[in-house]
């Protein structure tokens, strides 16, 4: 389909180790979002792209997290040294643009961590 | 961002309709009100956001007051697969969405 494409579906990690995340964003979608959601909680924003513009990091919860978006498309979503409060399922978006107009953001099914 | 306040839950009989209430009364005058809801074990789906004027879609209304500190997502006829958490978020556009608790949508049969 043409939706948003996040792999792995599924992680099992052992805690200090690394873990990439990746999304592939709609075609043509210009902003691409991450987001994280703990077992019964809520969704956390944690960084966002928006075309060239440098990305808002804003919601990166440590130096152990880092995102990256390559040519405007796909987007990795790394973890260093991992614990088990990072533990969650990582969720990815795209949209059309930034503008509440285009403001529609399409997620994907999301890659869920376990940090053992 | 606006804070907005959602009840926590609620419960409708399928077929019926439901009105889901938000209050925003810190919003912004170039906030737009968007409604999200995320269905068991998937990722959030946008269902409908306005301005000043109510909106339809296929999925539900926006009923929003005129002082815009409140709004209202009407789902007209509720199903079993309308059951989910659903987020009322102000916003600009310039900021990315912030999604709070939400009010959890029981339907029953």
């Amino acid at each position: 389909g043409a939706g948003v494409s996040q792999s792995p579906s599924n992680k099992v990690t052992e805690k200090g180790k690394d873990v990439e995340l990746r999304c592939d964003p709609i075609s043509g979608h210009t902003a691409l979002y991450w987001y994280r959601q703990s077992l019964g909680q809520g969704l956390e924003f944690l960084i966002y792209f928006q075309g060239n513009s440098a990305p808002d990091k804003s919601g990166l919860p440590s130096d152990r997290f880092s995102a990256e978006r390559t040519g405007g498309s796909v987007s990795t979503l790394t973890i260093q040294r991992t614990q088990q409060e990072d533990s969650a399922v990582y969720l990815c978006a795209s949209s059309l643009g930034a503008s509440p107009m285009f403001g529609e953001l399409f997620f994907g099914e999301g890659s869920r961590l376990t940090v053992l | 961002d606006a804070k907005t306040t959602q009840p926590n839950s609620m419960e409708s009989n399928e077929e019926e309709p439901v009105h889901l209430p938000c209050n925003h009364s810190t919003i912004s005058g170039t906030d737009y009100i968007h409604w999200y809801r995320q269905l068991p074990s998937q990722g959030p789906e946008y269902v409908i956001h306005g301005l000043t004027s109510n909106v339809n879609n296929r999925m539900a209304s926006l009923a929003i007051a005129e002082d815009r500190k409140s709004s209202t997502l009407i789902l007209h006829r509720a199903t079993l697969r309308d059951a989910a958490v659903y987020y009322c978020i102000p916003s600009s556009g310039n900021t990315p969405l912030v999604f709070g608790k939400g009010t959890r949508l029981s339907v029953i049969a």
